[in-house]
């Protein structure tokens, strides 16, 4: 079965260094997200993606934020420079309807942990 | 305001029991979702029932929508010990392509065999 992959699985870095997460969505996917979750706290939605552009946005995702779909597979999130308070888990996941048919499909996660 | 509060937050019982989580949530929805996630692990959407739907079944899941009470209910029939996870409500309230999801807290279900 199709799923969604992640790397890397972990990923640490010190404040203020810029870090890169990857996602490889399924591949006749039309829609992407990345969502987060603060350890011991609910899942976030941080964005949406659609035809190469942001869709919706939360409030979490400000100028520090920034996807990107380079090469028509991969899908980044990338944190300009990273704050103590972004260390979470980072979920990527993919939709292959418009409209409000059908569920995302998650994948595993990047644990990112700022020092 | 919350969206998608589950209740309990914790909940113990004996593999072959059915086991009942509530969720409740504040706004108009499109439509309202389930996922499982079990520890350190990825979500895993499990069912997802629209806002003109009242009961929708899948293997061993129930799930129930009232829309007038703004709540939900997941049941699982004869519970497995791999059915212990912590189990998600979702609710999709945005415009309806992003399907932008609100996430209760969870609620942390073991099943003892």
């Amino acid at each position: 079965e199709p799923e969604v992959t992640q790397t890397p699985s972990h990923q640490v870095t010190q404040m203020g260094q810029e870090v890169i997460l990857r996602c490889v969505p399924i591949s006749n996917h039309l829609y992407f997200y990345w969502y987060r979750q603060i350890l011991g706290q609910k899942v976030e939605f941080l964005v949406s993606f659609y035809n190469n552009e942001i869709s919706e946005k939360s409030e979490i995702f400000d100028d520090q934020f920034s996807v990107e779909r380079p090469d028509g597979s991969n899908f980044t999130l990338k944190i300009r420079s990273t704050k103590l308070e972004d260390s979470a888990m980072y979920f990527c996941a993919s939709r292959p309807f418009s409209g409000t048919s059908g569920g995302k499909y998650f994948g595993p996660g990047t644990r990112l942990l700022v020092l | 305001s919350q969206q998608g509060e589950e209740d309990p937050q914790a909940l113990s019982i004996q593999e072959g029991e059915n086991a009942t989580m509530n969720c409740s949530y504040k706004t108009s929805i499109n439509n309202l979702q389930w996922y499982r996630q079990n520890s350190g692990r990825g979500l895993v959407h499990l069912i997802l029932i629209r806002s003109n739907e009242r009961e929708k079944h899948s293997g061993r899941l129930r799930v129930t929508l009232d829309t007038s009470k703004k709540s939900s209910s997941l049941l699982i029939t004869a519970s497995r010990a791999a059915d212990t996870a912590s189990y998600f409500c979702a609710t999709d309230a945005g415009n309806q392509g992003a399907q932008k999801l609100v996430f209760g807290q969870g609620t942390r279900l073991t099943i003892n065999p």
